[in-house]
């Protein structure tokens, strides 16, 4: 059963533009919620994260929205750079270990 | 300066073959945790140890055994590979659970 979803395997995006990449989960005792960013063979990156009790995390040109009523989280990147061509993994906290989605490849354009 | 480094980073072998991945992490860090990324890409958990000792084993294979020597080191024995191991093994650390964790390189383990 897939607790935590990434629907949209891969994005397109135009330089200069927002980047939004989506995710959806099942179980609502999930307590926090992340975003790693993982370059090709190396680990995944910590981005940034948010507690079940917030709804909008910001750091940067990354923001993080968390609608808990519809289950759903997503990260917003403005604007959107060369290096941020990555696969873009979600994961959501809970019973001591993460539980991961599968990943969405984000492709910036020049 | 590696924060969470793994060796080796490639690892090719035979089926029956047994195998060890090393993970070492000089954050300070309490817990370490292996993961296993498939052919889909998914990240799935398999075992977790804080300060030496395992808290978390999901359902795998008893030919996987983990060993923490101290807290900084989480090394990964596979007895009699089978096919079906072939995947990248991520080793990571974090302060406690509290989720944020960082990982290491990952290790390319296939088996022919």
């Amino acid at each position: 059963d897939q607790q935590v979803k990434q629907n949209s395997p891969s994005l397109s995006v135009q330089e200069g533009r927002i980047s939004i990449l989506n995710c959806d989960y099942t179980n609502s005792m999930f307590d926090y919620f992340l975003w790693y960013k993982k370059y090709p063979a190396e680990g995944p990156t910590f981005l940034i994260s948010i507690s079940s009790i917030k709804d909008k995390n910001e750091d940067g040109r990354f923001t993080v929205f968390l609608n808990k009523s519809a289950k759903h989280l997503s990260l917003h990147i403005v604007p959107s750079q060369p290096g941020d061509s990555a696969v873009y993994f979600c994961a959501a906290k809970g019973a001591q270990k993460l539980v991961f989605g599968q990943g969405t490849r984000l492709t910036i354009n020049p | 300066d590696t924060a969470v480094s793994q060796t080796p980073k490639y690892l090719v072998t035979q089926m029956g073959n047994d195998k060890s991945i090393k993970c070492e992490q000089n954050l300070g860090h309490d817990t370490m945790y292996w993961y296993k990324q498939d052919s889909k890409k998914f990240l799935k958990i398999m075992f977790s140890y804080n300060n030496k000792e395992l808290i978390i084993n999901e359902t795998v294979p008893n030919r996987f055994s983990p060993k923490s020597p101290d807290k900084a080191h989480l090394n990964l024995h596979i007895n009699s590979l089978e096919l079906g191991d072939s995947a990248v093994y991520f080793c990571a650390s974090s302060q406690g659970t509290s989720g944020s964790q960082f990982f290491g390189p990952g290790t390319r383990l296939t088996v022919l």
